[in-house]
């Protein structure tokens, strides 16, 4: 086990609707990253928070925004759910140090219908 | 954008090594190269990375070419519990995320 837990396990939504995905990172570890992960492939970056800042985003869309919070945790939130929306979660917690390595959560799979 | 190419699958004999290649053309001088695993419906697990010399752990080791545009990752004695997806990745000391590509699919057979 990494020490990074996400919660939810599992969440249905229907298209439209808003939700929020949690993520507490392993201890000593100040840097939380999120991805997402669509069936048969590999997970793609979303964005990265240090400080409880973003501090690194990939090609996804404005609806999909986040929170760091003073203890290092963070919050996924994606508004407006699409049926492309659906896939496993993944929060990742790190270290500032970039060549450090990053431990992953077990995951959020997320069905919208 | 995965600056690493694998091959998409490859089977094991249980007990035997496991040797996964990935080439890495392109890779700059400050760049990591970064092996990671995914099982079945959980998160990526870390199993490695290196810079230019052979590293080895507790759970495998990386050759990579003294030209650093190849690596493999080794598996001293596969075990059924290794079937697993695995992925190779190069990342800058300044890169703030991993660009996973498709991996290579291991599948140890008894």
């Amino acid at each position: 086990e990494t020490g990074v837990t996400q919660s939810p396990t599992h969440l249905i939504k229907t298209r439209g609707q808003q939700v929020t995905l949690r993520c507490s990172s392993q201890s000593g570890h100040n840097t939380v990253s999120w991805y997402q992960q669509a069936l048969g492939q590999g997970p793609q970056f979303i964005f990265q928070y240090y400080r409880e800042e973003e501090n690194g985003r990939g090609n996804f869309p404005p609806r999909f925004s986040g929170l760091q919070f003073p203890n290092y945790s963070s919050e996924l939130n994606v508004n407006a759910l699409e049926l492309d929306d659906s896939a496993l979660y993944l929060c990742a917690s790190s270290s500032v140090t970039a060549n450090t390595e990053a431990f992953f959560g077990q995951g959020t799979r997320l069905t919208v219908v | 954008d995965a600056k690493t190419t694998q091959p998409p699958s490859m089977d094991c004999a249980e007990g035997r090594a496991a040797n996964l290649p990935c080439n890495h053309s392109t890779i700059s001088g400050n760049e990591y190269v970064y092996w990671y695993r995914q099982i079945h419906s959980q998160g990526p697990q870390y199993i490695i990375h290196g810079l230019k010399n052979n590293e080895t752990n507790e759970m495998a080791s990386l050759i990579i070419t003294e030209d650093r545009k190849s690596s493999t990752l080794i598996l001293p004695h596969a075990t059924l519990r290794d079937t697993a997806v695995y992925y190779c990745i190069v990342r800058g000391s300044n890169d703030y995320k991993l660009s996973f590509g498709a991996g290579t699919t291991v599948t140890v057979r008894a």
